[in-house]
């Protein structure tokens, strides 16, 4: 079956400029995460989703980040006026359950490039 | 110090030989205990997935956890070049939303 879909796959933008990422989780998964990948900085979580909840917003690195899940599938990471600290990879993941008992699985993610 | 402290490497083993990879942790908090696999420029790949302390194996693959040394290990049999990945252990605990991820190590298997 498909598995988690992030495009672009690849984006270079100016810095200032605001850029929407999409990810387009396995079907029928309620719960959805974004992390962000960078060198030196590993893994970490940014935003997660689960059904109709508020969601969880505790590891956005400032008011620039936002995201929304319509409809409670596809999901848009908007980062406004990007700076270059904002370059890395941005992962998406998708689990069938809110909590840890339901492993998370990830797409291949957008690498950001913020010029 | 960080919640979960994983050796980065690089890692550098011939084919065939068993590589051990290893991560602690300091939440004692923590309950299920994952093992990803990435290779370049690509996602995450869940490899194995355990809850709890004990061992679990699958084909190649065994995933140990010692809750009570906070440490878990990845055992890799009979390494093929298709291993080379860099391996990334991640935990959470029951309630959480968020993985805990290690930084990541990178192995070469060596034909």
């Amino acid at each position: 079956g498909a598995g988690v879909s992030q495009s672009p796959s690849n984006k270079v933008t100016e810095k200032g400029k605001d850029v929407e990422l999409r990810c387009d989780p396995i079907s029928g998964h309620t719960a959805l995460y974004w992390y962000r990948q960078s060198l030196g900085q590993g893994l970490e979580f940014l935003i997660y989703f689960q059904g109709n909840s508020a969601p969880d917003k505790s590891g956005l690195p400032s008011d620039r980040f936002s995201a929304e899940r319509t409809g409670g599938s596809v999901s848009t990471l908007t980062i406004q006026r990007t700076q270059q600290e904002d370059s890395a990879v941005y992962l998406c993941a998708s689990s069938s359950a809110a909590s840890g008992n339901q492993p998370q699985h990830f797409g291949d993610g957008t690498r950001l490039s913020i010029l | 110090q960080k919640e979960v402290e994983q050796d980065p490497g690089p890692l550098s083993v011939p084919e065939g030989a068993i590589v051990s990879l290893n991560c602690t942790y300091s939440n004692s908090a923590f309950q299920y205990f994952m093992w990803y696999r990435q290779y370049s420029r690509k996602g995450p790949e869940l490899l194995m997935y355990t809850y709890s302390s004990g061992n679990k194996e699958d084909g190649r693959f065994t995933a140990q956890v010692d809750k009570s040394s906070k440490y878990i290990s990845l055992f890799i049999r009979d390494s093929q070049p298709s291993d080379s990945a860099t391996y990334l252990c991640a935990m959470c605990w029951g309630s959480a939303r968020q993985l805990t991820f290690g930084s990541g190590t990178q192995l070469t298997v060596l034909p």
